[in-house]
């Protein structure tokens, strides 16, 4: 089991939905992310968030804006999806968020798998 | 453009043996570089890092740099039917972000 939690586990939801995914760490960790992942793929990065603040925003649309309400939580709030956003979106953290050589490793939630019908 | 190449498999190899799984990189200012296992359907999972040239072992894993060849390797030793998943090379500059390779399938044959 890993140490960063993701809820929910999966997710429907129409074209015309707002949804929320939530990712809440303990490890103190002080920097969190945002990855998606379709089949077969490797995790694309979306956002960092570099204590509480983000700090890259890989050109996401914005009918996804992300959140973060305190070192421990971030959420990613969904809204007028498509149905190519289909993935599964996977939450990291890393105890810092870079520190120019030996970087800290990011550890994976067990990810949301996200269906846009 | 920085690229993380890693050849997509499958590697098939029988239990017991050795599995040498091979990753290159173009930017010469990488400063990390993990492996990380995939089962199909469930998230990435943290094997290894390495920031030094040379080998690094923990358990049946080893890890190998060669930064002035600009190559990373897993080595997995007495290899497993369990350890057949996707092996994702990823590698970080000094922000930490993460650039992943396309990863290798792995299956080890009873």
């Amino acid at each position: 089991d890993t140490e960063v939690t993701q809820t929910p586990k999966h997710l429907v939801m129409g074209m015309t939905n707002k949804k929320s995914l939530k990712c809440e760490q303990h490890m103190g960790h002080r920097a969190m992310y945002w990855y998606k992942q379709k089949a077969k793929k490797p995790p694309e990065l979306m956002f960092v968030y570099s204590y509480e603040k983000l700090s890259i925003n890989e050109s996401v649309p914005s009918r996804f804006s992300p959140e973060c309400p305190n070192s421990s939580l971030l959420n990613l709030h969904l809204h007028a999806l498509q149905p190519e956003d289909s993935a599964l979106y996977l939450c990291a953290s890393s105890q810092d968020p870079g520190r120019g050589a030996n970087n800290s490793p990011l550890h994976f939630g067990n990810g949301t798998r996200l269906t846009v019908t | 453009q920085k690229e993380v190449e890693q050849n997509s498999g499958p590697l098939s190899v029988p239990e017991g043996a050795i599995a040498s799984l091979n990753c290159t990189y173009s930017d010469r200012g990488s400063q990390s570089f993990f492996w990380y296992r995939q089962y199909s359907g469930k998230s990435p999972e943290l094997i290894m890092f390495i920031y030094s040239n040379g080998d690094k072992e923990d358990g049946r894993f080893t890890a190998q740099l060669n930064k002035a060849s600009q190559y990373v390797s897993l080595l997995i030793r007495d290899s497993q039917p369990s350890d057949s998943a996707t092996y994702l090379c990823a590698v970080a500059n000094a922000g930490n972000m993460l650039t992943f390779g396309g990863g290798t399938r792995l299956m080890v044959k009873p």
